[in-house]
Parts: structure tokens; sequence; C-alpha cells
């Protein structure tokens, strides 16, 4: 399967606790996404990068997240002291141009 | 800003009629406008995307939607609806200006598409 890839799938944790979610792009696409869909939403813009240049993150992403991309091909994304308001499903998406999706990873912080 | 409204949350069609899906558009330039497709438990895929060639534009599956810039919609269309089309349906607008910049997806809220036999 030469799509994104996410991992874990699914991670349920305590409040305070931190977590990291993998993301693996499709290999020779050099554009890395980060998106939050909350029930009943539509997915929404947190962070960008251009290989390894994270080019811009969104006001939503607070400073208990953080990003990174360090060889320019799978990218990490940490949440510190997780809250409730944090429970959501965790996008990431790769392009050359159109942009193609993983599957997503579903927290819920109890 | 740009942005988009999915005007219905749930269209619920019989299997074999049409299905239109509506979304209009707001932004102070031509925008690049997209139509995604999510099944349950699965990822995201483009159905279709509009870059300012064609007005009419064809995707996978049968869907098709149409660019109107006088009424600033975008809405999704298909003939005949198969049980496999049940899913939420996300209409997207991205800024095609942006060079070096990435093309940040701004999502509609979505519309739940039901197909009943």
């Amino acid at each position: 399967d030469t799509g994104v890839s996410q991992d874990p799938r699914h991670k349920i944790t305590k409040r305070g606790q931190n977590v990291t979610f993998r993301c693996d792009p499709i290999s020779e696409h050099n554009r890395l996404y980060w998106y939050r869909q909350t029930l009943g939403q539509g997915p929404e813009f947190l962070t960008y990068f251009q290989n390894e240049a994270q080019l811009e993150k969104s006001r939503l992403l607070s400073d208990r997240f953080s990003a990174e991309r360090p060889k320019g091909s799978f990218s990490t994304l940490e949440i510190q002291r997780t809250e409730q308001g944090d429970s959501a499903m965790y996008l990431c998406a790769s392009s050359l141009r159109e942009q193609f999706f993983g599957p997503g990873t579903r927290l819920t912080v109890l | 800003a740009q942005s988009v409204t999915q005007l219905d949350s749930h269209v619920s069609v019989s299997e074999g009629t049409p299905v239109l899906l509506r979304c209009n558009y707001s932004s102070s330039y031509s925008p690049s406008l997209f139509w995604y497709v999510q099944h349950p438990n699965k990822g995201l895929q483009l159905l279709l995307k509009y870059t300012s060639a064609a007005t009419l534009v064809k995707g996978i599956n049968g869907f098709e939607a149409e660019f109107k810039k006088s009424e600033t919609s975008f809405h999704l269309t298909k003939p005949s609806a198969h049980m496999s089309d049940a899913a939420e349906y996300f209409c997207v607008v991205s800024d095609p200006r942006r060079t070096g910049g990435g093309n940040k997806l701004t999502f509609g809220t979505g519309t739940q598409l039901k197909v009943e036999l």
C-alpha cells in the first residue's frame, strides 16, 4: 500500500498525559499537512511542512502542540498535557499537488 | 478570507435517483474548489477539483460539479445514486495564489448522504 499511513489509529489517554502521533506520507510527496476533525465538523488546518521546514501553523495549534518532520519524510504530532477538548480525529495529508489523506488517528482524552 | 457553506447537513435519496449536494463559496479571488468524500473508518478521498479550467468538472464514480461564479456555487451531482455512495461529503476551497506556502484546505461542515432502497 503506497498511501498515507498514520499510527496509531486509535489512542485513549487520561487528561494531562502526553501523546504522539506519526504520519508516513506518500514517498515522493514533499508537502505534509496536519488537520483536526471534531465530531460533526469538517477538518481544520493545523500545520504544514514543505520538506523538513514547518512553514505555517494555525492559531488552533496552541503551545501544547508541536509537530516535526525531521528528515522531510515522516512527521510526528505531539500533544502535551492533553485536555478533554483535544479529543478529535487527527488527519495527515501529503501532496505534490492534490492532497491525499491518511485514515486518521482518533484521540479520546478521558 | 475564504470559506464554503454546505447548505444541507443531511440528504436522503432513493437508490437510482439523482443526487444534489449544495455548496456555496466565499472568496475575493477565483478559488480552487474540491469535493472530498469520507466513508466510515476510511480516509478522505478526492472526488473532483475545479481549478479555473472547464466550469463543469467530472470526477470519479459518476459525480460531477459545476462552478457558477455568478451564483458563487459549486454543487455536486450524480444522475443515479448507488448504495455505495452513502458517506459524508465535504466541499473544500483553497487559495491558488499561494506559491511556496502550500495549499491549505478550508473545509465545509459536511453533508451526510443517505441512500435508501
